[in-house]
Protein backbone atom coordinates (compact mmCIF):
# COMPACT_ATOMS: atom_id res chain seq x y z
CA UNK A 1 0.00 0.00 0.00
CA UNK A 2 1.71 3.06 -1.09
CA UNK A 3 1.93 5.80 1.36
CA UNK A 4 0.40 8.77 -1.56
CA UNK A 5 -3.00 7.54 -2.48
CA UNK A 6 -4.03 8.05 -6.30
CA UNK A 7 -6.91 7.05 -7.95
CA UNK A 8 -6.35 4.00 -9.78
CA UNK A 9 -7.87 5.62 -13.09
CA UNK A 10 -8.83 8.41 -15.44
CA UNK A 11 -10.51 8.95 -18.50
CA UNK A 12 -11.25 11.97 -20.58
CA UNK A 13 -12.38 12.57 -24.06
CA UNK A 14 -10.02 14.40 -27.12
CA UNK A 15 -9.98 17.90 -25.90
CA UNK A 16 -10.86 17.68 -22.23
CA UNK A 17 -9.11 18.84 -19.07
CA UNK A 18 -8.42 15.73 -16.36
CA UNK A 19 -6.64 16.25 -13.04
CA UNK A 20 -4.94 12.98 -11.11
CA UNK A 21 -5.07 13.24 -7.39
CA UNK A 22 -1.78 12.40 -5.21
CA UNK A 23 -2.94 12.59 -1.37
CA UNK A 24 -0.05 11.92 1.01
CA UNK A 25 0.42 13.56 4.74
CA UNK A 26 2.60 16.10 6.49
CA UNK A 27 6.12 13.76 6.14
CA UNK A 28 6.06 13.38 2.27
CA UNK A 29 4.02 16.06 0.27
CA UNK A 30 3.48 18.30 3.43
CA UNK A 31 7.00 18.78 3.64
CA UNK A 32 8.64 18.09 0.29
CA UNK A 33 8.15 18.86 -3.35
CA UNK A 34 5.66 16.87 -5.58
CA UNK A 35 7.02 14.91 -8.68
CA UNK A 36 5.31 13.75 -11.68
CA UNK A 37 6.36 11.14 -13.84
CA UNK A 38 4.41 9.47 -17.24
CA UNK A 39 5.40 6.02 -17.93
CA UNK A 40 4.00 4.53 -21.45
CA UNK A 41 3.69 0.62 -21.46
CA UNK A 42 7.34 -1.19 -22.07
CA UNK A 43 9.01 2.52 -21.63
CA UNK A 44 10.78 3.99 -18.31
CA UNK A 45 9.20 6.50 -17.10
CA UNK A 46 9.41 10.28 -17.83
CA UNK A 47 9.61 13.55 -15.84
CA UNK A 48 6.85 15.47 -16.15
CA UNK A 49 6.42 17.74 -13.16
CA UNK A 50 9.21 18.84 -10.94
CA UNK A 51 9.28 20.59 -7.53
CA UNK A 52 5.18 21.07 -7.75
CA UNK A 53 4.46 22.94 -10.33
CA UNK A 54 7.47 23.29 -12.67
CA UNK A 55 8.15 21.87 -16.61
CA UNK A 56 11.05 20.38 -17.80
CA UNK A 57 11.92 21.20 -21.45
CA UNK A 58 9.97 19.98 -23.99
CA UNK A 59 6.97 19.14 -21.99
CA UNK A 60 4.02 20.82 -23.27
CA UNK A 61 2.18 23.41 -21.40
CA UNK A 62 -0.62 21.37 -21.43
CA UNK A 63 0.59 19.39 -18.35
CA UNK A 64 0.92 21.33 -15.06
CA UNK A 65 1.03 20.82 -11.28
CA UNK A 66 -0.20 21.88 -8.05
CA UNK A 67 -0.19 21.39 -4.21
CA UNK A 68 -2.02 22.45 -1.12
CA UNK A 69 -1.17 20.88 1.93
CA UNK A 70 -0.59 17.61 1.93
CA UNK A 71 -2.14 16.43 -1.49
CA UNK A 72 -1.46 17.88 -5.17
CA UNK A 73 -2.77 17.22 -8.53
CA UNK A 74 -1.72 17.18 -12.08
CA UNK A 75 -3.97 18.36 -14.67
CA UNK A 76 -3.89 17.78 -18.72
CA UNK A 77 -5.47 20.35 -20.74
CA UNK A 78 -6.89 19.49 -24.34
CA UNK A 79 -5.93 15.85 -23.66
CA UNK A 80 -4.66 14.11 -26.52
CA UNK A 81 -4.88 10.23 -27.55
CA UNK A 82 -1.08 10.23 -26.90
CA UNK A 83 -1.54 11.31 -23.43
CA UNK A 84 -2.91 7.88 -22.85
CA UNK A 85 -0.12 6.31 -20.13
CA UNK A 86 0.50 5.63 -16.32
CA UNK A 87 1.17 8.72 -13.87
CA UNK A 88 2.99 8.73 -10.79
CA UNK A 89 3.55 10.95 -8.23
CA UNK A 90 6.19 10.81 -5.92
CA UNK A 91 7.63 12.96 -2.83
CA UNK A 92 10.21 12.83 -0.27
CA UNK A 93 9.50 11.05 3.00
CA UNK A 94 11.04 12.79 5.74
CA UNK A 95 9.88 9.59 8.18
CA UNK A 96 11.03 7.16 6.08
CA UNK A 97 14.06 8.67 4.87
CA UNK A 98 13.16 7.64 1.19
CA UNK A 99 11.14 8.43 -2.05
CA UNK A 100 7.57 7.53 -2.48
CA UNK A 101 6.08 6.94 -5.30
CA UNK A 102 1.90 7.23 -5.55
CA UNK A 103 0.03 3.73 -7.07
CA UNK A 104 0.00 4.86 -10.05
CA UNK A 105 -3.14 6.12 -12.38
CA UNK A 106 -3.97 4.83 -15.89
CA UNK A 107 -4.98 7.60 -17.88
CA UNK A 108 -7.55 6.55 -20.82
CA UNK A 109 -8.09 8.55 -23.62
CA UNK A 110 -12.02 7.48 -24.89
CA UNK B 1 23.60 13.34 -24.43
CA UNK B 2 22.97 11.56 -21.23
CA UNK B 3 22.48 8.03 -21.21
CA UNK B 4 21.90 5.20 -18.25
CA UNK B 5 22.50 1.62 -19.13
CA UNK B 6 21.59 -0.96 -16.74
CA UNK B 7 23.64 -4.49 -16.79
CA UNK B 8 23.55 -7.91 -14.86
CA UNK B 9 20.11 -8.74 -14.90
CA UNK B 10 18.99 -12.68 -14.82
CA UNK B 11 16.87 -15.37 -13.25
CA UNK B 12 18.26 -15.94 -9.68
CA UNK B 13 17.29 -18.90 -7.11
CA UNK B 14 15.26 -17.64 -4.17
CA UNK B 15 18.80 -16.81 -1.34
CA UNK B 16 21.14 -15.84 -4.01
CA UNK B 17 22.54 -12.70 -4.79
CA UNK B 18 23.07 -10.79 -7.94
CA UNK B 19 24.75 -7.21 -8.70
CA UNK B 20 23.40 -5.05 -11.12
CA UNK B 21 25.44 -2.04 -12.99
CA UNK B 22 24.38 1.08 -14.52
CA UNK B 23 26.83 2.39 -16.71
CA UNK B 24 26.59 6.80 -17.50
CA UNK B 25 27.47 9.06 -19.85
CA UNK B 26 26.81 12.65 -21.44
CA UNK B 27 27.01 14.06 -18.09
CA UNK B 28 29.14 14.32 -14.69
CA UNK B 29 28.75 11.38 -13.28
CA UNK B 30 30.18 12.61 -10.03
CA UNK B 31 27.99 15.69 -9.26
CA UNK B 32 24.42 14.02 -9.56
CA UNK B 33 22.98 11.73 -6.72
CA UNK B 34 21.55 8.24 -8.16
CA UNK B 35 18.75 5.96 -7.65
CA UNK B 36 17.50 3.14 -7.95
CA UNK B 37 14.22 2.43 -8.63
CA UNK B 38 12.25 -0.97 -9.73
CA UNK B 39 8.80 -1.91 -11.09
CA UNK B 40 7.69 -5.37 -10.43
CA UNK B 41 5.41 -6.81 -13.86
CA UNK B 42 2.09 -5.09 -13.77
CA UNK B 43 2.50 -3.22 -10.85
CA UNK B 44 3.82 0.75 -9.77
CA UNK B 45 7.05 1.86 -9.35
CA UNK B 46 8.96 1.59 -6.20
CA UNK B 47 11.94 3.59 -4.95
CA UNK B 48 14.75 1.07 -3.90
CA UNK B 49 18.14 3.19 -2.38
CA UNK B 50 19.26 6.72 -3.08
CA UNK B 51 23.10 7.37 -3.04
CA UNK B 52 24.44 10.67 -2.87
CA UNK B 53 27.04 12.35 -5.45
CA UNK B 54 30.03 11.49 -3.51
CA UNK B 55 28.80 8.12 -2.21
CA UNK B 56 28.66 9.68 1.69
CA UNK B 57 25.18 9.61 1.97
CA UNK B 58 22.91 6.43 1.46
CA UNK B 59 19.40 5.81 1.77
CA UNK B 60 17.37 2.40 1.41
CA UNK B 61 13.31 1.21 1.60
CA UNK B 62 12.56 -0.71 4.23
CA UNK B 63 11.81 -3.77 1.84
CA UNK B 64 15.57 -3.93 0.29
CA UNK B 65 17.27 -2.63 3.87
CA UNK B 66 19.77 -4.92 5.24
CA UNK B 67 19.86 -6.86 2.21
CA UNK B 68 20.72 -4.52 -0.80
CA UNK B 69 23.88 -2.38 -0.74
CA UNK B 70 23.94 0.77 -3.33
CA UNK B 71 27.53 1.76 -4.40
CA UNK B 72 29.27 3.62 -7.20
CA UNK B 73 32.65 4.16 -8.63
CA UNK B 74 32.72 8.03 -9.82
CA UNK B 75 36.49 6.96 -11.81
CA UNK B 76 34.41 4.55 -14.10
CA UNK B 77 31.09 6.70 -14.07
CA UNK B 78 29.14 3.56 -12.91
CA UNK B 79 26.79 2.84 -10.19
CA UNK B 80 26.09 -0.40 -8.41
CA UNK B 81 23.60 -2.48 -7.04
CA UNK B 82 24.69 -5.48 -4.96
CA UNK B 83 21.63 -7.42 -3.85
CA UNK B 84 22.06 -10.27 -1.25
CA UNK B 85 19.09 -13.12 -0.50
CA UNK B 86 16.50 -12.45 -2.58
CA UNK B 87 13.12 -13.36 -2.61
CA UNK B 88 10.22 -13.84 -4.81
CA UNK B 89 8.96 -10.73 -4.36
CA UNK B 90 12.46 -8.73 -6.04
CA UNK B 91 11.67 -9.66 -9.25
CA UNK B 92 11.26 -6.77 -11.26
CA UNK B 93 12.34 -4.45 -13.22
CA UNK B 94 15.78 -2.08 -12.09
CA UNK B 95 15.72 1.49 -13.32
CA UNK B 96 18.64 3.57 -12.27
CA UNK B 97 17.65 7.46 -12.20
CA UNK B 98 19.73 10.37 -12.16
CA UNK B 99 18.76 12.51 -9.36
CA UNK B 100 18.26 16.30 -10.63
CA UNK B 101 15.19 18.11 -9.08
CA UNK B 102 13.29 14.93 -10.16
CA UNK B 103 14.55 11.73 -11.48
CA UNK B 104 15.04 13.58 -14.83
CA UNK B 105 17.10 10.80 -16.55
CA UNK B 106 16.19 7.16 -16.07
CA UNK B 107 17.97 3.93 -17.87
CA UNK B 108 15.83 1.20 -19.98
CA UNK B 109 15.87 -0.87 -16.86
CA UNK B 110 17.35 -4.55 -16.37
CA UNK B 111 14.96 -7.62 -15.49
CA UNK B 112 15.52 -9.46 -12.57
CA UNK B 113 13.72 -13.01 -12.29
CA UNK B 114 13.99 -14.21 -8.75
CA UNK B 115 12.69 -18.09 -9.40
CA UNK B 116 13.45 -21.38 -7.88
Amino acid sequence: QSLLTQPPSASGTPGQRVTISCSGSTSNIGSNYVYWYQQFPGTAPKLLIYRNNQRPPGVPDRFSGSKSGTSASLAISGLRSEDEADYYCSAWDDSLRGQVFGGGSRLTVL
Amino acid sequence: QVQLVESGGGVVQPGRSLRLSCAASGFTFSTYAINWVRQAPGKGLEWVARISNDGTNIYYADSVKGRFTISRDNSRNTLYLQMNSLRLEDTAIYYCARDNMGFDYWGQGALVTVSS
